[in-house]
């Protein structure tokens, strides 16, 4: 039974530029939220995707956006990218929205 | 907007030694979560509260919701090398979000 898989590991982008990460939830989930933890913070919500809809968003730019697909693999994308996007993005897979969370290894987002 | 705040932010204790974290919300929760965090890692869900008051324990760990579904606490007795990382509390206030704590990073001493 696999756990969250996220896509890729790290990453280095120039400011400015745009960048796509992927998530495939635990089988079974069909709800997935996205976080931004930067070094030392707690996970800082950005939205959470359900029924291929954004039903929530936290206080995150619209450079900030996402996506969710009928198998309910999502991904996040950043445009315009500033120094301070730099981040571990973390993606939550749940079947409800009130269960308890499993979290991927996340994406180590380097913007310089 | 609502915050969830959560003390000590750090915490080092002798290896036996107990250790508590406490966990606030500046408004009433529907449910709170755990998590833990180790260094370099991902937070993994340890249990969820939903009933005011409730108590609910895990080996040596003690979850605590407050009456008012405000507050909460973890207590860890006789603390281990492996409760080493950052714990979290995640509050759900009725929307499709969980807020998370600051956390505390507890670090045990052999």
């Amino acid at each position: 039974d696999a756990g969250v898989t996220q896509s890729p590991t790290h990453l280095i982008k120039t400011r400015g530029q745009q960048v796509t990460l992927r998530c495939s939830p635990k089988s079974g989930h069909d709800t997935v939220s996205w976080y931004q933890q930067a070094l030392g913070q707690g996970p800082q919500f950005i939205f959470q995707y359900y029924e291929e809809e954004e039903r929530q968003r936290g206080n995150f730019p619209d450079r900030f956006s996402g996506h969710q697909f009928p198998n309910y693999s999502s991904e996040l994308n950043v445009n315009a990218l500033l120094l301070g996007d730099s981040a571990l993005y973390l993606c939550a897979s749940s079947l409800e929205d009130r269960a308890g969370y499993t979290f991927g290894s996340g994406t180590r987002l380097t913007v310089v | 907007g609502q915050q969830v705040m959560q003390i000590p932010q750090y915490q080092h204790v002798q290896e036996g030694e107990d250790f508590t974290t406490y966990c606030n919300s500046s408004t009433t929760l529907s449910n709170i979560q755990w998590y833990k965090q180790r260094p370099g890692g991902h937070p993994v869900f340890l249990i969820q509260l939903v009933k005011s008051g409730e108590v609910k324990k895990q080996k040596r760990l003690t979850f605590q919701f407050g009456e008012a579904k405000k507050n909460s606490s973890l207590h860890i007795t006789a603390t281990q090398t492996t409760d080493v990382g950052t714990y979290f509390c995640a509050g759900h206030a009725g929307t499709y979000k969980y807020i998370f704590g600051t956390g505390t990073r507890l670090k045990v001493l052999a």
